[in-house]
């Protein structure tokens, strides 16, 4: 089955502190896509990134930087020097590859507090 | 290019009583997927549609049905509502590009639904 861990509830900040989210998923595909989305208090899911089974390479994107590692099945995101404007619940998300189908698969999400 | 919108985006209904949501992706998106937000189950797959076909479905009760139109718009309809379908249903497109597994989805801002 699929299955996809945040096991942090809640982290609470200062601004300008680094953070990392973490992420553990399970899945027995080989071809498999994982995601991280943002969801601030508006509600509406925001997509950060998508990352392929294949592409074991980090990524950064200004303040935010993704740590996928295929051996640990953990697809971590760090943002740099936060600010008060990151406060929202992160969820990260594996595909159900196969199928032909777009299916998500989400971890319970990352309350992030930012404090001024 | 306007993103994802739902409608309405705050419903209040009674039990027993049945609801319908709207989704219009964005434009040029073929696929179209609904999920179920909760504090207590957190977010959860609901059913796909493609090409006015439903490709893929979650593990929900019949009464949870969908629908999409020849334009790529869908609605959901919930009949017989129950105090636990009280949650934020969000609505999600993607490219469903050919031969692309699991193109990435984009979350329009939700419909909070409350059942009294």
């Amino acid at each position: 089955a699929q299955k996809v861990t945040q096991a942090q509830t809640e982290i609470s900040v200062v601004e300008k502190e680094d953070v990392t989210l973490d992420c553990v998923y399970e899945t027995r595909d080989t071809t498999y896509y994982l995601f991280w989305y943002k969801q601030p208090p508006s509600g509406e899911l925001v997509f950060l990134i998508r990352r392929n089974s294949f592409d074991e390479q980090n990524e950064i994107s200004g303040r935010y930087s993704w740590n996928f590692q295929k051996s640990t099945s953990s697809f971590n995101f760090t943002i740099t020097a936060s600010q008060v404007v990151d406060s929202a619940v992160y969820f990260c998300a594996l595909s159900e590859a196969g199928g032909n189908t777009d299916k998500l698969i989400f971890g319970t999400g990352t309350r992030l507090q930012v404090f001024p | 290019k306007a993103g994802v919108t739902q409608t309405p985006r705050y419903l209040i209904k009674t039990r027993g009583q049945q609801v319908t949501l709207s989704c219009s992706p964005i434009s040029g998106h073929r696929s179209v997927s609904w999920y179920q937000q909760t504090p207590g189950q957190g977010l959860q797959f609901l059913f796909e549609y493609f090409s006015e076909t439903q490709r893929n479905k979650g593990n929900f009760p019949g009464r949870f049905s969908g629908r999409q139109f020849s334009n790529s718009r869908s609605e959901m309809n919930v009949s017989t509502l129950e105090l636990g379908d009280s949650a934020l249903y969000l609505c999600a497109s993607s490219l469903a590009r050919a031969g692309f597994l699991a193109d990435t989805q984009y979350f329009g801002p939700g419909t909070r639904l409350t059942v009294l």
